[in-house]
């Protein structure tokens, strides 16, 4: 147990569909992180909060829009997917911005 | 600027055999080094970290890692391997420049034999 839950754990979805991945920390940490992870790729960072405010966003598809209303939650919300955005995607959490980062478990997507 | 390298994306080592897996970095700043272990279908999980103390780190699992300054690596090892040491791990590198990127390599994957 890393104190970062992820919820679904897998998702299929279609190409029309808008779902969004649940992640909360219980560390009491100030910033938050996803990050998309597929076979044979580096983990590729996408978005982070600090103190609930973005700040860093690596070019990412709008389609991936991230919410952070708290900061102990974030949400990755998802609309009309492409086959190739199939991934796992990782929540982190970290103290600061140099410290160690803990992650949740990941969620399975695929999108058919 | 940060960068790591990972040597080798696959690694097969026999069971009680010595585990040695590489890791160089670049960084223009003094680094944070860390590695992460990765099992199937789970996150990654903190083994260690360097943060400018002690040059020899030491981690969970009997895991421990050097910092040398003068090769730029961050090599981590395991005297004897176990069976439940076959995972993926991650190196990783973050310095005080300012952002919340942290560079992760890209992984380097342990088999280990019976």
């Amino acid at each position: 147990e890393t104190g970062v839950t992820q919820t679904p754990r897998h998702l299929v979805m279609g190409m029309t569909n808008k779902k969004s991945l649940k992640c909360e920390q219980h560390l009491g940490h100030n910033a938050m992180y996803w990050y998309k992870q597929s076979a044979k790729k580096p983990l590729e960072l996408m978005f982070v909060y600090s103190l609930e405010e973005r700040v860093e966003n690596n070019s990412v598809p709008s389609r991936f829009s991230p919410e952070c209303p708290n900061s102990s939650h974030l949400f990755l919300h998802l609309h009309t997917l492409q086959p190739e955005d199939s991934a796992l995607y990782l929540c982190a959490s970290s103290q600061n911005s140099v410290g160690e980062q803990y992650f949740g478990p990941g969620t399975r997507l695929t999108v058919t | 600027a940060q960068s790591v390298t990972q040597l080798g994306s696959h690694v097969s080592v026999s069971e009680g055999a010595l585990v040695l897996l590489r890791c160089n970095y670049s960084s223009s700043v003094p680094p944070y080094l860390f590695w992460y272990v990765q099992y199937p279908n789970q996150g990654l999980q903190l083994l260690l970290k360097y943060t400018s103390a002690a040059t020899l780190v030491k981690g969970i699992n009997g895991f421990e890692a050097e910092f040398k300054k003068s090769e730029t690596s961050f090599h981590l090892t395991k005297p004897s391997a176990h069976m439940s040491d076959a995972a993926e791990y991650f190196c990783a590198v973050s310095a005080n420049t300012g952002g919340f990127k942290t560079i992760f390599g890209a992984g380097t994957r342990l088999f280990v034999k019976a």
